[in-house]
């Protein structure tokens, strides 16, 4: 157990629809990622959040949002939803990202969202 | 651009054999080199980082080498077992900057027994 606790494990919606990707990271960990897996595509990095503030962003859609809260736990909003945004969502945590030490990330189990 | 390869093609080898996984990097310079496992519709799980000073690494049955000038890490696993099955990403953490670790799309390893 990483410690990192992603919710729900699984979600089936139709197309156009929105939906939140829950994650609560290691306790003590101020800095959370957001990565999205799929076959063709690997392990692509959405967005970091660090204690609250957006930090970096990756190849995140303007149909998706992310957002850190006061308690660290973060949410992964998926608007507008297409067939292709079928994928494994990832939530990872780590201790921050300025770190010049142990910088490697714990990863939650994941969402698999499923687009219909 | 950046890119960061690993072999699409599973890796087959024997229990007891060395299983040896290579990840080769261009158009970047890593601080770090994370290598992760990730087991089938699961997370990935850290297993060892090797920063860009050092030459090679070691953890119980697992050793990492990275060579910043061939740009590639190999990742050995010795005295294989049927649970080392698993996919293993590498995973590049770029000096400066936000330290985002950005992954390789992993190497499939299957041990038989």
């Amino acid at each position: 157990d990483s410690g990192v606790t992603q919710t729900p494990k699984h979600l089936i919606t139709a197309t156009g629809q929105r939906v939140t990707l829950r994650c609560s990271p290691r306790s003590g960990d101020l800095s959370v990622y957001w990565y999205q897996q799929s076959l063709d595509q690997g392990l692509q990095f959405l967005i970091q959040y660090y204690n609250g503030e957006e930090r970096a962003k990756g190849n995140i859609l303007e149909r998706f949002s992310a957002q850190q809260f006061p308690d660290l736990h973060s949410e992964l909003n998926l608007s507008s939803l297409e067939l292709g945004d079928s994928a494994l969502y990832f939530c990872a945590s780590s201790v921050g990202p300025l770190s010049g030490g142990r910088t490697e990330a714990f990863f939650g189990q994941g969402t698999r969202l499923t687009v219909v | 651009s950046q890119k960061i390869e690993q072999n699409s093609e599973a890796l087959n080898i024997q229990e007891g054999k060395t299983a040896t996984l290579t990840c080769n990097y261009t158009n970047y310079s890593p601080a770090y080199l994370q290598w992760y496992r990730q087991d089938p519709g699961r997370g990935p799980v850290f297993l060892l980082l090797i920063r860009e000073n050092e030459k090679e690494k070691r953890k119980e049955r697992l050793k990492v080498t990275f060579d910043t000038t061939l740009k590639q890490s190999l990742f050995h696993i010795t005295a294989s077992q049927p649970a080392d099955s698993a996919t293993y990403l590498c995973a590049l953490v770029p000096s400066g900057g936000s330290y985002i670790p950005t992954f390789g799309r992993g190497t499939s390893l299957i041990v038989h027994p």
